[in-house]
């Protein structure tokens, strides 16, 4: 079954770095997505993308964070100066349209020092 | 968006049925109810959705009550594998992408 696949599992960085979490969705979808999740807290939403651009934003997502679809396969989520709160499992997502499940990937654990 | 209210927590025994509530009393008529789960150390997974009639899948059955207030996630034999946090969510189809809203979910322990 075709799955979606993160890169580095476990990211350590210190304070203050740039960190570029990875992500390849499943092969035909077109909607992706990045959620985070702090330890013991719930799954939120962070972002949406479709047709090379950002559909919506939380207001985590400010603008230490960005993405990217380098090419037809890669999905990144970049930020810029890591602060000590930023360390959480980011989870990235796609779907093939909009309105269809969501399938996550195991996720990156980014753990800032 | 409608909001949903489950217990925090549920107990099962291995190889028993579980039944995992939810109560969704201002649902929309647009609005589907989705269940994801999310197994310990790993991303939310997909199990089932539905809008107005009882779903079957592989993995559980969704039974949802006539008023569309409450809907019941089935598993119906616990395996050890089927602990994890269960969310109820609720996803309006309006088309184009629509991310989804975790809320708290409820932690299933299944008993060997």
């Amino acid at each position: 079954e075709p799955e979606v696949t993160q890169t580095p599992s476990h990211q350590v960085t210190q304070m203050g770095q740039e960190v570029i979490l990875r992500c390849v969705p499943i092969s035909n979808h077109l909607y992706f997505y990045w959620y985070r999740q702090i330890l013991g807290q719930k799954v939120e939403f962070l972002v949406s993308f479709y047709n090379n651009e950002i559909s919506e934003k939380s207001e985590i997502f400010d603008d230490q964070f960005s993405v990217e679809r380098p090419d037809g396969s890669n999905f990144t989520l970049k930020i810029r100066s890591t602060k000590l709160e930023d360390s959480a499992m980011y989870f990235c997502a796609s779907t093939r349209q909009g309105r269809d499940i969501q399938y996550f990937g195991a996720g990156t654990r980014l753990s800032v020092l | 968006d409608a909001k949903t209210t489950q217990p925090n927590s549920m107990e099962s025994n291995e190889e028993e049925p579980v039944h995992l509530p939810c109560n969704h009393s201002t649902i929309s008529g647009t609005d589907y109810i989705h269940w994801y789960r999310q197994l310990p150390s790993q991303g939310p997974e997909y199990v089932i959705h539905g809008l107005t009639s009882n779903v079957n899948n592989r993995m559980a059955s969704l039974a949802i009550a006539e008023d569309r207030k409450s809907s019941t996630l089935i598993l119906h034999r616990a395996t050890l594998r089927d602990a994890a946090v269960y969310y109820c969510i609720l996803r309006l189809y309006s088309g184009g992408y629509q991310k989804v809203t975790f809320g708290t979910g409820t932690k299933l322990q299944v008993i060997p």
